[in-house]
Parts: structure tokens; C-alpha cells; sequence
């Protein structure tokens, strides 16, 4: 059984542009969902996909836009990118609530 | 409202316990989970307990609910070097359309010394 795996580990991109994050989620899980972690805080739920669909949004602005594919992998897009962005971006999947798998993450820097 | 709150940090000596408390808002709430995060990398999920329980045992780990004040806390016995990491609380809840989200605390950082 594979995990979480996210891509690239780290990225580096300048204000004002666009960023695609990527996510493969473990074998049967079929919900995926992601969340922005900045230095020294919590995670902040950004998004949650089911079977392709989007069924739950935090607080983002829609700069902030995703995708989950029929293979349950999900892509996380960020446009306009602003220096508040820089931070952790963690994908998780789940078949249920009794568990959540993340991964390692992709470490954003926008300068 | 929703909100999750944890005291920052706590430090312990090698092979003490560790009692890491968390306070929750949400009532509704039907799974908690203790997640640990080393530096530098992902979440991993320690534990979770159900909400219709108040107590849950996984070897070196005792989970404790008490629903009514929305305290739950994570025992860590005969604590080690390497469990030195960041420890996040987490619940769940029911966003606008029912779906479930998790909603997370600022984490505390555990400092094992030697």
C-alpha cells in the first residue's frame, strides 16, 4: 500500500505567478484535502475533493483553486501568487473520518 | 465558532510523562486526533478517539475525552528522545454543506530532555 505522495518537495516562485501543486493519494482513499501551513502555525484547511467534486472550502480567496482526477490524485493551483503564500502546503487522503494520510508536503517560497 | 487551542510548549525529562491537553469549541464534533509532526516533515497520526468514547489506550498512548468541557488530552508514557516534535490536536467538523473539514490547534512542541 503506498502513501501520500506530493510533488515537488520545495519550490521557489516569484510574486505574480502561477503554481501547480500535486498530490497521489493512498490506495482507496478517495477523498482528498489540503491545507497551508505557515512557519510556527497550525494547519488552515483550504479545500476537500470527493470523487472529483469539491465539498468543503476554508477561508481562501479563489485564487486558490484545486482538481481531483478519477485516479483520486489532486492538484492544488495558486494564482497571482503574493509573499503571504510562502508556506507548507500539505495534501491528505481518507476513506473516512477515522483517519486522515498526509504527506511530506511542498514547501512554497514566493519572493 | 470553531477553534482549537493547545499550550505551546512543554518540556519533560527522559522517561517522564507527557500530558499534552487541548481545549475544543465544536461540539459537534465527532473524531479527535492527535497528530505529530517532526521538523521538516508531514503529519503523522498518532491516535484518534471517537466522540461517543472517553478514553482510548494504544500502547505508550492514553487519549482521555471529557466531551462535556471539550478537554482532551494525550499521555505520552515513559517518554523518549525521539519523541521530541510538534504535537497537533485536531477535530472534526461539518462545514456549511455537511462535509467534514478538520479543524486544527497551533500545535505543542514537546522538548525531551536528556
Amino acid at each position: 500500500e503506498t502513501g501520500v505522495t506530493q510533488s515537488p518537495t520545495h519550490l521557489i516562485k516569484t510574486r505574480g505567478q502561477q503554481v501547480t501543486l500535486r498530490c497521489s493519494s493512498q490506495s482507496g482513499h478517495n477523498t482528498v484535502s489540503w491545507y497551508q501551513q505557515a512557519l510556527g502555525q497550525g494547519p488552515q484547511f483550504i479545500f476537500q475533493y470527493y470523487r472529483e467534486e469539491e465539498n468543503g472550502r476554508g477561508n481562501f480567496p479563489p485564487r486558490f483553486s484545486g482538481l481531483q482526477f478519477p485516479n483520486y490524485s489532486s492538484e492544488l493551483n495558486v494564482n497571482a501568487l503574493e509573499l503571504d503564500d510562502s508556506a507548507l502546503y500539505l495534501c491528505a487522503s481518507s476513506r473516512g473520518p477515522d483517519g486522515y494520510t498526509f504527506g511530506s508536503g511542498t514547501r512554497l517560497t514566493v519572493v | 465558532g470553531e477553534d482549537v487551542e493547545q499550550s505551546l510548549f512543554l518540556s519533560v525529562r527522559e522517561g517522564d510523562s507527557s500530558v499534552i491537553n487541548c481545549t475544543y469549541t465544536d461540539s459537534s464534533s465527532t473524531y479527535l486526533y492527535w497528530y505529530k509532526q517532526e521538523p521538516g516533515a508531514g503529519l503523522q497520526l498518532l491516535t484518534y478517539i471517537f466522540s461517543n468514547m472517553d478514553m482510548k489506550q494504544d500502547q505508550r498512548l492514553t487519549v482521555l475525552l471529557n466531551k462535556k468541557d471539550k478537554h482532551l488530552s494525550l499521555r505520552i508514557a515513559d517518554t523518549q528522545t525521539g519523541d521530541s516534535a510538534i504535537y497537533f490536536c485536531a477535530e472534526i467538523t461539518l462545514n456549511a454543506g455537511n462535509n467534514r473539514k478538520l479543524i486544527w490547534g497551533l500545535g505543542t512542541s514537546l522538548a525531551v530532555n536528556p
